[in-house]
């Protein structure tokens, strides 16, 4: 079955550094992923969504200039948190759009910390 | 804009319970309607997928229905088993774009 990974799977940082985070579809290709993020308790919030040669799309209230997104191939999309916070604390969900367009296959999560 | 309910939020019951969770949603104009599992600190696991102009679905121990004329959607797990203990999260897609709107999950837990 289609596979979505994602690296890494937890990250520490200090406040005011940036962290990247990488999605990736290891057996199909994704003309389109989602960025989600999930705080404790809560559910997922979708951030953008990421599109294969074109600029993002920012759900409202999601500063594009704090997550940045590249989706420069089509099995590689990258999510970069600048000037992390600890309020960005959060565990941060990748998703890519399968072959069927209506199939989603989610990554495991990465779990970023910022002190 | 559309807004999903899950209820109940968390749920316990001995193993091989029957049991039923809750999906409601305030827009009925939707394109599909899934089911997640989500184990801690994990990602999600698809279970079913409904298109708008289905009714249900089944795989195995679980059966999902839709209702969209009120706004509901059940997803019915036969058998229970203590593996079956996650958190389950509906999402509506509300067109072909692919974006999903989640609902707040149900946490199950099954007891040996």
């Amino acid at each position: 079955g289609a596979v979505v990974s994602q690296h890494p799977s937890w990250v520490i940082c200090k406040s005011g550094t940036s962290v990247k985070i990488e999605c990736r579809s290891l057996d199909f290709q994704a003309t389109t992923m989602f960025w989600y993020r999930q705080f404790p308790k809560q559910s997922l919030m979708l951030m953008a969504t990421s599109n294969e040669g074109s600029k993002a799309t920012y759900e409202q209230g999601v500063e594009k200039d704090k997550f940045l997104i590249n989706h420069a191939s089509l099995t590689l999309s990258t999510l970069t948190v600048t000037s992390a916070h600890p309020e960005d604390s959060s565990f941060y969900i990748c998703s890519a759009r399968g072959p069927s367009a209506d199939t989603q296959y989610f990554g495991p999560g990465t779990r970023l910390t910022v002190l | 804009k559309q807004e999903v309910t899950q209820i109940p939020a968390a749920l316990s019951v001995p193993e091989g319970e029957n049991l039923v969770l809750n999906c409601s949603f305030t827009d009925s104009a939707i394109y599909n309607l899934q089911w997640f599992r989500q184990d801690p600190g994990k990602g999600l696991t698809s279970l079913l997928l409904i298109q708008s102009s289905q009714r249900e679905q089944t795989s195995g121990r679980l059966n999902a229905s839709l209702d969209k004329s009120s706004g509901r959607s059940t997803l019915y797990i036969a058998a229970s088993q203590p593996g079956d203990s996650a958190t389950y999260l509906c999402a509506l897609g509300s067109s072909n774009t692919g974006k999903l709107i989640f609902g707040q999950g149900t946490t199950l837990q099954v007891k040996p």
